[in-house]
């Protein structure tokens, strides 16, 4: 089963708005990984982090890994339409050899 | 830039039958992986290749499961008598592998319903 608690499920802002999204774990990983997904579209990578405390931003958004490595947050600034769609969190860990572990997602909706 | 390319897209069989998924990776990229992924989850592991060796089966993978990916490029996903609870979106991944946490590149997915 999967190890990763995203949150919130759902989000439902104004354009312009930012947006921030959080992702916790009872264990440990090595590299944090956000992906977007689009409805009847695979996941699209965002942003990677490797490095416990790394801030690194891609566009509008920015996300870190958090100190204890159990945690990531990703943040979108001054939100668009095209911004809809699903977060995910994944994480890696180097004893799991290519194994993602996924969060279930947040959904986010655009108002235009 | 070719992405990683799965087909079928769409899939409906009838409980029993066998069906049989192929994914082209990202070209020269040596990992290749499969997941699963159930309506509002996240994917799930299924299974990777390191060229033509598979490496790694996640107990999500019953016996109905088999991929191969016989000359390290492409890659099939056959699941034989399919049951309702094999209803997914099954997604296909790649990437140039140079350590654990190289990223993962994914297809758009085969998405199969058994009726």
């Amino acid at each position: 089963g999967q190890q990763l608690n995203q949150s919130p499920q759902s989000m439902f802002i104004q354009e312009g708005e930012d947006v921030s999204m959080n992702c916790t774990s009872s264990s440990i990983f090595n590299t944090w990984l956000w992906y977007k997904q689009d409805p009847g579209e695979g996941p699209v990578l965002l942003i990677a982090l490797y490095k416990a405390g790394e801030l690194t931003s891609n566009g509008r958004l920015t996300a870190q890994f958090g100190i204890t490595r159990k945690d990531s947050f990703l943040n979108i600034s001054a939100s668009i339409p095209s911004d809809v769609g699903i977060y995910f969190c994944a994480g890696l860990k180097e004893t799991s050899g290519s194994r993602l572990t996924f969060g279930e997602g947040t959904q986010l909706t655009v108002n235009p | 830039d070719t992405g990683v390319s799965q087909n079928p897209r769409h899939k409906i069989t009838k409980r029993g039958q066998n069906v049989t998924f192929r994914c082209d990776p990202i070209s020269e990229h040596n990992r290749l992986y499969w997941y699963r992924q159930t309506l509002g989850q996240g994917p799930e592991f299924l299974t990777y290749f390191q060229n033509e060796a598979q490496l790694e089966k996640s107990r999500l993978l019953s016996d109905r499961f088999s991929a191969e990916r016989p000359k390290g490029s492409f890659s099939t996903l056959e699941i034989q008598r399919t049951e309702q609870g094999d209803s997914a979106m099954y997604l296909c991944a790649s990437s140039d592998y140079r350590g654990y946490n190289s990223p993962l590149h994914f297809g758009n997915g085969t998405r199969l319903t058994v009726t």
